[in-house]
Protein backbone atom coordinates (compact mmCIF):
# COMPACT_ATOMS: atom_id res chain seq x y z
CA UNK A 1 0.00 0.00 0.00
CA UNK A 2 1.38 3.12 -0.87
CA UNK A 3 1.95 5.56 1.91
CA UNK A 4 1.31 9.35 1.87
CA UNK A 5 3.03 11.30 -0.50
CA UNK A 6 4.35 14.83 -0.29
CA UNK A 7 6.35 17.28 -2.08
CA UNK A 8 8.36 19.33 -2.37
CA UNK A 9 10.32 17.36 0.39
CA UNK A 10 12.67 21.01 0.49
CA UNK A 11 11.79 24.75 -0.29
CA UNK A 12 13.89 27.73 0.32
CA UNK A 13 12.37 31.25 0.02
CA UNK A 14 12.58 34.51 1.18
CA UNK A 15 10.13 36.67 3.37
CA UNK A 16 7.21 37.81 1.92
CA UNK A 17 7.07 35.48 -1.39
CA UNK A 18 4.60 32.58 -1.66
CA UNK A 19 4.77 28.92 -1.29
CA UNK A 20 2.45 26.35 -1.77
CA UNK A 21 2.88 22.54 -0.83
CA UNK A 22 1.29 19.22 -2.16
CA UNK A 23 -0.49 16.07 -0.59
CA UNK A 24 -1.53 12.81 -2.12
CA UNK A 25 -3.18 10.99 0.55
CA UNK A 26 -3.57 6.61 1.20
CA UNK A 27 -6.30 5.92 -1.59
CA UNK A 28 -9.52 5.63 0.00
CA UNK A 29 -8.83 7.65 3.11
CA UNK A 30 -11.34 10.57 3.56
CA UNK A 31 -10.01 12.37 6.38
CA UNK A 32 -6.50 14.14 5.78
CA UNK A 33 -4.97 16.30 8.09
CA UNK A 34 -1.75 19.44 7.86
CA UNK A 35 0.22 19.53 10.77
CA UNK A 36 3.43 22.47 11.30
CA UNK A 37 6.30 20.93 12.84
CA UNK A 38 8.47 23.70 14.17
CA UNK A 39 12.36 22.50 14.85
CA UNK A 40 12.01 20.93 18.69
CA UNK A 41 8.67 20.78 18.75
CA UNK A 42 5.77 18.42 18.03
CA UNK A 43 3.26 18.65 15.55
CA UNK A 44 0.36 21.02 15.52
CA UNK A 45 -2.47 20.78 13.75
CA UNK A 46 -3.28 23.58 11.33
CA UNK A 47 -6.39 22.30 9.19
CA UNK A 48 -8.26 19.05 9.17
CA UNK A 49 -11.03 18.01 5.76
CA UNK A 50 -13.31 15.52 6.14
CA UNK A 51 -13.80 14.51 2.26
CA UNK A 52 -13.59 17.64 0.61
CA UNK A 53 -14.82 20.18 3.62
CA UNK A 54 -13.16 21.76 6.42
CA UNK A 55 -13.96 19.97 9.69
CA UNK A 56 -11.42 21.84 11.71
CA UNK A 57 -9.11 25.31 10.91
CA UNK A 58 -8.83 26.93 14.21
CA UNK A 59 -5.58 27.39 14.61
CA UNK A 60 -4.99 27.74 10.65
CA UNK A 61 -3.43 31.70 10.04
CA UNK A 62 -5.93 32.24 7.91
CA UNK A 63 -4.56 35.69 7.04
CA UNK A 64 -1.73 33.95 5.11
CA UNK A 65 -2.48 30.38 5.18
CA UNK A 66 -5.11 28.76 3.30
CA UNK A 67 -5.70 25.06 2.19
CA UNK A 68 -7.80 23.49 -0.50
CA UNK A 69 -8.95 19.84 -1.02
CA UNK A 70 -10.46 19.20 -4.07
CA UNK A 71 -12.64 16.31 -5.27
CA UNK A 72 -11.84 14.99 -1.38
CA UNK A 73 -8.30 13.58 -2.47
CA UNK A 74 -5.01 15.37 -3.33
CA UNK A 75 -4.59 18.93 -0.85
CA UNK A 76 -2.68 21.84 -1.30
CA UNK A 77 -1.34 24.29 1.51
CA UNK A 78 -0.53 27.58 0.23
CA UNK A 79 1.45 30.25 2.16
CA UNK A 80 1.33 34.01 0.89
CA UNK A 81 3.29 36.14 2.30
CA UNK A 82 5.56 34.03 4.51
CA UNK A 83 7.62 35.10 7.28
CA UNK A 84 10.46 33.94 9.09
CA UNK A 85 8.01 32.18 11.76
CA UNK A 86 6.89 29.80 9.23
CA UNK A 87 10.20 27.88 8.64
CA UNK A 88 9.07 24.69 9.82
CA UNK A 89 8.43 20.89 8.62
CA UNK A 90 4.34 20.47 7.27
CA UNK A 91 3.48 17.22 7.75
CA UNK A 92 0.41 15.56 5.39
CA UNK A 93 -1.52 12.85 7.32
CA UNK A 94 -4.51 10.62 6.49
CA UNK A 95 -6.70 8.52 7.98
CA UNK A 96 -9.86 6.17 6.84
CA UNK A 97 -12.09 8.07 8.50
CA UNK A 98 -12.64 10.09 11.53
CA UNK A 99 -10.94 8.57 14.80
CA UNK A 100 -9.00 6.15 13.34
CA UNK A 101 -4.90 5.88 12.90
CA UNK A 102 -3.52 8.73 10.72
CA UNK A 103 -0.31 7.97 8.58
CA UNK A 104 2.22 10.53 8.09
CA UNK A 105 4.13 11.72 5.18
CA UNK A 106 7.63 12.69 5.19
CA UNK A 107 7.19 16.25 5.67
CA UNK A 108 7.90 19.49 3.37
CA UNK A 109 11.00 21.33 5.12
CA UNK A 110 10.37 25.21 4.66
CA UNK A 111 13.06 27.50 5.18
CA UNK A 112 12.08 31.28 4.87
CA UNK A 113 15.00 33.31 4.74
CA UNK B 1 1.34 25.29 31.71
CA UNK B 2 1.13 23.62 28.59
CA UNK B 3 -1.12 21.26 27.93
CA UNK B 4 1.52 18.47 27.46
CA UNK B 5 4.58 18.30 28.91
CA UNK B 6 7.56 16.26 27.90
CA UNK B 7 10.91 16.49 28.52
CA UNK B 8 12.91 17.00 24.72
CA UNK B 9 16.73 14.94 25.86
CA UNK B 10 18.12 14.49 24.37
CA UNK B 11 18.76 10.53 26.58
CA UNK B 12 21.33 8.49 25.60
CA UNK B 13 21.63 5.24 27.14
CA UNK B 14 23.39 2.22 26.19
CA UNK B 15 22.15 -0.77 23.75
CA UNK B 16 20.28 -3.43 26.09
CA UNK B 17 19.12 -0.96 28.67
CA UNK B 18 15.40 -0.47 29.14
CA UNK B 19 14.24 3.25 28.47
CA UNK B 20 11.50 4.98 30.41
CA UNK B 21 10.29 7.93 28.35
CA UNK B 22 7.27 10.16 29.99
CA UNK B 23 4.79 12.71 29.58
CA UNK B 24 2.11 14.78 31.76
CA UNK B 25 -1.11 16.69 30.75
CA UNK B 26 -3.09 18.68 32.44
CA UNK B 27 -6.41 18.29 30.26
CA UNK B 28 -8.77 15.66 32.02
CA UNK B 29 -10.83 15.17 29.39
CA UNK B 30 -7.97 13.20 27.32
CA UNK B 31 -9.17 9.59 26.90
CA UNK B 32 -6.90 8.54 23.92
CA UNK B 33 -3.42 8.23 24.19
CA UNK B 34 -0.46 7.51 22.10
CA UNK B 35 3.06 7.65 21.27
CA UNK B 36 4.40 8.13 18.06
CA UNK B 37 8.03 7.17 16.96
CA UNK B 38 10.03 9.93 14.00
CA UNK B 39 13.47 9.23 12.51
CA UNK B 40 15.17 11.89 11.59
CA UNK B 41 13.72 13.78 8.24
CA UNK B 42 10.89 11.31 8.59
CA UNK B 43 6.87 11.84 9.43
CA UNK B 44 5.71 10.71 12.92
CA UNK B 45 4.67 6.48 12.64
CA UNK B 46 1.99 5.28 14.99
CA UNK B 47 3.94 2.77 18.16
CA UNK B 48 1.54 2.36 20.82
CA UNK B 49 -2.68 3.16 21.19
CA UNK B 50 -4.07 2.68 24.57
CA UNK B 51 -7.59 3.94 25.73
CA UNK B 52 -8.22 5.30 29.17
CA UNK B 53 -6.11 4.05 32.04
CA UNK B 54 -3.72 0.72 32.48
CA UNK B 55 -0.85 -1.19 30.17
CA UNK B 56 -0.64 -1.81 26.95
CA UNK B 57 2.60 -4.43 25.88
CA UNK B 58 3.55 -4.72 22.20
CA UNK B 59 6.97 -6.69 22.10
CA UNK B 60 9.53 -4.96 23.28
CA UNK B 61 7.42 -2.02 24.15
CA UNK B 62 4.90 -1.39 27.01
CA UNK B 63 2.41 2.03 27.57
CA UNK B 64 1.23 2.80 30.62
CA UNK B 65 -1.69 5.56 31.33
CA UNK B 66 -1.88 6.56 34.82
CA UNK B 67 -4.56 9.15 34.36
CA UNK B 68 -5.27 10.01 38.52
CA UNK B 69 -1.85 11.21 38.15
CA UNK B 70 -2.11 12.66 34.09
CA UNK B 71 1.20 10.77 33.46
CA UNK B 72 1.78 8.44 30.74
CA UNK B 73 5.05 6.48 30.39
CA UNK B 74 6.31 4.22 26.81
CA UNK B 75 9.21 1.67 27.89
CA UNK B 76 11.24 0.05 25.70
CA UNK B 77 13.32 -3.28 26.86
CA UNK B 78 16.15 -4.58 25.37
CA UNK B 79 16.63 -1.40 23.40
CA UNK B 80 18.46 -1.25 19.98
CA UNK B 81 20.57 1.30 18.18
CA UNK B 82 17.65 1.22 15.53
CA UNK B 83 15.69 2.68 18.62
CA UNK B 84 17.09 6.00 18.50
CA UNK B 85 14.69 8.56 16.64
CA UNK B 86 12.16 10.83 18.71
CA UNK B 87 9.32 9.78 20.50
CA UNK B 88 6.37 12.12 21.06
CA UNK B 89 3.50 11.32 23.09
CA UNK B 90 -0.09 12.45 22.00
CA UNK B 91 -3.03 12.08 22.97
CA UNK B 92 -7.06 13.22 22.43
CA UNK B 93 -10.23 13.51 24.02
CA UNK B 94 -12.46 11.54 20.91
CA UNK B 95 -10.19 9.10 19.87
CA UNK B 96 -8.07 8.04 16.30
CA UNK B 97 -6.25 11.35 14.86
CA UNK B 98 -8.68 13.91 15.40
CA UNK B 99 -7.84 16.80 17.90
CA UNK B 100 -4.38 15.15 18.83
CA UNK B 101 -2.29 17.48 21.14
CA UNK B 102 1.23 16.43 20.76
CA UNK B 103 4.26 16.76 23.76
CA UNK B 104 7.28 18.37 21.99
CA UNK B 105 9.29 14.71 21.79
CA UNK B 106 11.99 13.22 23.68
CA UNK B 107 15.21 12.57 21.71
CA UNK B 108 16.63 9.11 22.55
CA UNK B 109 19.96 7.85 21.38
CA UNK B 110 20.76 4.33 21.95
CA UNK B 111 24.72 4.07 22.28
CA UNK B 112 25.52 0.17 20.87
Amino acid sequence: EAGVAQSPRYKIIEKRQSVAFWCNPISGHATLYWYQQILGQGPKLLIQFQNNGVVDDSQLPKDRFSAERLKGVDSTLKIQPAKLEDSAVYLCASSLMKNTEAFFGQGTRLTVV
Amino acid sequence: QKEVEQDPGPLSVPEGAIVSLNCTYSNSAFQYFMWYRQYSRKGPELLMYTYSSGNKEDGRFTAQVDKSSKYISLFIRDSQPSDSATYLCAMSVGGGADGLTFGKGTHLIIQP
